[in-house]
Order: C-alpha cells, then sequence, then structure tokens
C-alpha cells in the first residue's frame, strides 16, 4: 500500500498570505495524484488532478505540482472562504490512499 | 446537473448489516466507474472499494480492511450503486461517500453524495 503523507498537520496563516502544502509518497505514483479540499459537513472538492490540473471551477490561485513522490499545493493568496482542510491522494496503485490532511486554519 | 444522492445507513449492532444506495443523475452512469469513500468521526479519508463498467468486466475492488465483508455492485437501469456491508465492526462507524468521475476510467472524485453516517454500536 502507498502511504501518503501530508506535511504539515496544521498550518495558520492570514487572509491574503500564501500557503504550501506537501505531500509525499511512500513509492512513485506518477502524476496520478489529486488535491481535494473539505470542509466541515461536506463532502471533499477535487482541486487539482494529474498533479498540476486544475478541475473546472476552481480559482487560478490553486496550482499543484510535482510528479513521482513529492507534490505540492500552493495557495497564491488565501480567501476566507480557503480555511478547510486539504487532502492528498493517489490513484496509481491499489488501493487508493489518501493523506491525513493539512488543516489550514486563521492565524 | 449531476446529482449522487444516498440513502441507508443508520445505526447497527456489530455483526449486523446495512445496504447504501447511491442514485445518480445527469450523467450516463453506466460509463462511470464509482467508488465509496468512508471517514470516520474526526478522521481522514479512507477508500472503502470500486466497481467497473459492464464494459470493463464490471469488476470489484476492496480495501483490506471490508474485504470480504462487504459488496459493491451496481444497478445500471437504475442508476444506482450499492454498498452492502455485512459482519459490521465497531470500526466501519463512519460517513460514507459515494465518488466518481466527470473522466472515463477514472478515479480522480469530481463528484460525490453528500454522504449518510453508519454507526456500529452495541
Amino acid at each position: 500500500e502507498i502511504v501518503l503523507t501530508q506535511s504539515p498537520a496544521t498550518l495558520s496563516l492570514s487572509p491574503g498570505e500564501r500557503a504550501t502544502l506537501s505531500c509525499w509518497a511512500s513509492q512513485s505514483v506518477n502524476s496520478y495524484f489529486d488535491w481535494y479540499q473539505q470542509k466541515p459537513g461536506q463532502a471533499p472538492r477535487l482541486l487539482i488532478y494529474d498533479a498540476s490540473n486544475r478541475a473546472p471551477g476552481i480559482p487560478a490561485r490553486f496550482s499543484g505540482s510535482g510528479s513521482g513522490t513529492d507534490f505540492t499545493l500552493t495557495i497564491s493568496s488565501l480567501e476566507p472562504e480557503d480555511f478547510a482542510v486539504y487532502y492528498c491522494q493517489q490513484r496509481n496503485n491499489l488501493p487508493l490512499t489518501f493523506g491525513g490532511g493539512t488543516k489550514v486554519e486563521i492565524k | 446537473e449531476v446529482q449522487l444522492v444516498q440513502s441507508g445507513g443508520g445505526l447497527e449492532k456489530p455483526g449486523g448489516s446495512l445496504r447504501l444506495s447511491c442514485a445518480v443523475s445527469g450523467f450516463t452512469f453506466s460509463d462511470a466507474w464509482m467508488s465509496w469513500v468512508r471517514q470516520a468521526p474526526g478522521q481522514g479519508l479512507e477508500w472503502v472499494g470500486r466497481i467497473k463498467t459492464k464494459t470493463d468486466g464490471a469488476t470489484t475492488d476492496y480495501a483490506a480492511p471490508v474485504k470480504g465483508r462487504f459488496t459493491i455492485s451496481r444497478d445500471d437501469s437504475k442508476n444506482t450503486l450499492y454498498l452492502q456491508m455485512n459482519s459490521l465492526e465497531t470500526e466501519d462507524t463512519a460517513v460514507y461517500y459515494c465518488a466518481t468521475s466527470r473522466a472515463l476510467r477514472s478515479s480522480s472524485f469530481s463528484y460525490w453524495g453528500q454522504g449518510t453516517l453508519v454507526t456500529v454500536s452495541s
């Protein structure tokens, strides 16, 4: 099973600041890698697929990069609605696995 | 508009059974690989399993913790996905989501159901 490790667990930032979230895979997942956002009481929302492609309707302030084992989600300038939990997911191998999540909270 | 509407769930005793349903509209259900994902209270996301299309053999894959206890099926005539959960354990307590992709043969989950809570407790 591919283990995804997200860092940091919590990120405390102010609106307008840049957020950089990391996810490492225990073995290569090529670019079969996605990022999701989840707010309390809601289903997750797909932000980035194939490591760097924004899903339809996702604002340009969200960007993804990386391949192989190291991936990054960047939010260029945090908006109030961006404070949430973010998960990475790999779909290169079964079982599909998710990272443990990074909570982006208001400082 | 794509909609995944879930039903089922609730409280069940350890060792019991429950069936979840996920009714789909707004896209061609028969072309979609469908998955179930769960989230234990206060925890992260865990993939439960998936079913491919009939074209792809309607094959199923499961995560180790549920293999042999849970069964995923689909009824393309009703545009509905099912999760039959048997031999329930307290560790199965979670919100269960059905999910699918807008792309063929993909497991990037573009669309999600609203989630349904399953509580396993004596």
